[in-house]
């Protein structure tokens, strides 16, 4: 069975501050797709990244990293130097290699970034 | 611009009236889905479409229906909707084929309240 874990349910930090989100995920395909979306208090899903399972290279964008681990089945979201702006729930979801392209999602990670 | 659009954003209603939420892709995009999104259980998927005319179950079918007429349309009913049909409805749609790793798109999502 596919299963993603994001463990932290909400988290509070002070703008500024370097946050680390966990995403811990479980499947048996060999090829998997691994995402991050965003979720702002407008309600909106805002795609943030897409990673294969074969491509282990972490990548940056700005403010923001993913780190990505196939030996410990983690996606971890990394927001440097965070903003106000950043408060949202963010979610990570995993999809298979199956025709459907129905995703897996963690319940979520709320952060508050707060002035 | 390439979008996703749902209709209506915010509905209330009474059970048992039938409604429809229209879901429309102007990307061209061969498969389309519709997630729920509940506190506690986070998004989890209804029907999906891999193309016209093909539609199967997702995880929690009950008490939809889905069409696909035209490629860019996906439109979800309640045939006889019930109070734990109230949620938060996301559309997504993404390119088929060999690249399966092609993002998700979603709309901006209807609320829904049953009374």
């Amino acid at each position: 069975a596919q299963k993603v874990t994001q463990a932290q349910t909400e988290i509070s930090v002070v703008e500024k501050e370097d946050v680390t989100l966990d995403c811990v995920y479980e499947t048996r395909d060999t090829t998997y797709y691994l995402f991050w979306y965003k979720q702002p208090p407008s309600g909106e899903l805002v795609f943030l990244i897409r990673r294969n399972s074969f491509d282990e290279q972490n990548e940056i964008s700005g403010r923001y990293s993913w780190n990505f681990q196939k030996s410990t089945s983690s996606f971890n979201f990394t927001i440097t130097a965070s903003q106000v702006v950043d408060s949202a729930v963010y979610f990570c979801a995993l999809r298979g290699a199956g025709n459907n392209r129905k995703l897996i999602w963690g319940l979520g990670t709320s952060l508050a970034v707060n002035p | 611009e390439a979008q996703v659009t749902q209709n209506p954003r915010y509905l209330i209603t009474v059970t048992g009236k039938k409604l429809t939420v229209t879901c429309s892709q102007n990307m061209n995009h061969e498969y389309m889905s519709w997630y729920r999104q509940d506190p506690g259980l986070g998004l989890r998927q209804i029907y999906y479409s891999m193309n016209v005319e093909v539609t199967d179950k997702g995880d929690v079918p009950e008490g939809y229906k889905v069409s696909r007429k035209e490629k860019r349309n996906f439109p979800l009913i309640l045939e006889s909707p019930s109070p734990n049909q109230t949620s938060l409805y996301f559309c997504a749609s993404s390119l088929s084929g060999l690249a399966r790793d092609n993002e998700q798109f979603f709309g901006p999502g209807t609320r829904l309240t049953v009374l």
